[in-house]
């Protein structure tokens, strides 16, 4: 069975500070991968999807960049946090390229910037 | 672009009752629409998908029929449950990995 890890749980970061968040997809080979973010209670806002490792596209910029260094492990980071980056980060993934990709999505991490 | 459009911020309703939450899309590709609902503090988990024009999809008692004629992929269901109170997105793919959620639906069943 698929299982897909986040971490960290949560974190508090001060605005300025740098940011590192990571995902690991474990019992699938080769899969899609992407970032998400919510504001609380907010819609899903696809932020970067990665098909293969070190490709990664990036879908909207929020002073965010993402890596895929390994084939089961997605990276999300920043050098300088903004006070609109906190919010829920999800990891997905999906088996299929495009057409018909249901997102299976990880626990998150929820992010507090202050 | 590609969208999708959720009337509903919030609905309520009382145990037992149906409930239609409205989707409506915008997408020049041929659509793949999902609904995906999201408990309290949990990640979003699939509840439906469709890209067959007029076709009922259903799954835990929910369904929705996608009509590419008025672009709409409305969710329903004939009798809610408490547990059916969650956060409810529609989302279509616009077939390249790009996935467009709407701004989704609070449900709220009550006793």
């Amino acid at each position: 069975a698929q299982t897909i890890h986040q971490w960290p749980v949560a974190e508090i970061k001060a605005v300025g500070s740098p940011l590192s968040l990571g995902c690991t997809i474990k019992g699938k080979s080769s899969p899609n991968l992407y970032w998400y973010w919510q504001a609380t209670g907010g819609t899903l806002q696809q932020l970067f999807y990665s098909i293969t490792v070190g490709q990664v596209e990036s879908v909207v910029q929020l002073n965010l960049s993402a890596s895929r260094p390994k084939d089961d492990q997605f990276i999300l980071s920043t050098e300088k946090l903004l006070l609109s980056h906190s919010g829920f980060y999800l990891c997905a993934w999906s088996l299929d390229w495009g057409n018909y990709a249901e997102q299976f999505f990880g626990p998150g991490t929820r992010l507090t910037v202050l | 672009g590609d969208s999708v459009t959720q009337t509903e911020g919030l609905v309520t309703l009382t145990k037992g009752l149906p409930v239609m939450l409205n989707c409506t899309y915008q997408t020049t590709y041929s659509p793949f629409l999902f609904w995906y609902v999201q408990h309290l503090n949990e990640a979003p988990k699939l509840l439906l998908k469709s890209s067959t024009d007029n076709k009922r999809t259903e799954h835990q008692g929910f369904y929705a029929t996608l009509h590419k004629s008025s672009s709409s992929f409305h969710l329903q269901k004939s009798s809610v449950q408490l547990s059916d109170s969650a956060l409810y997105f529609c989302a279509l793919s616009d077939g390249n990995n790009r996935i467009f959620f709407g701004d989704g639906t609070q449900l709220v069943v009550k006793p």
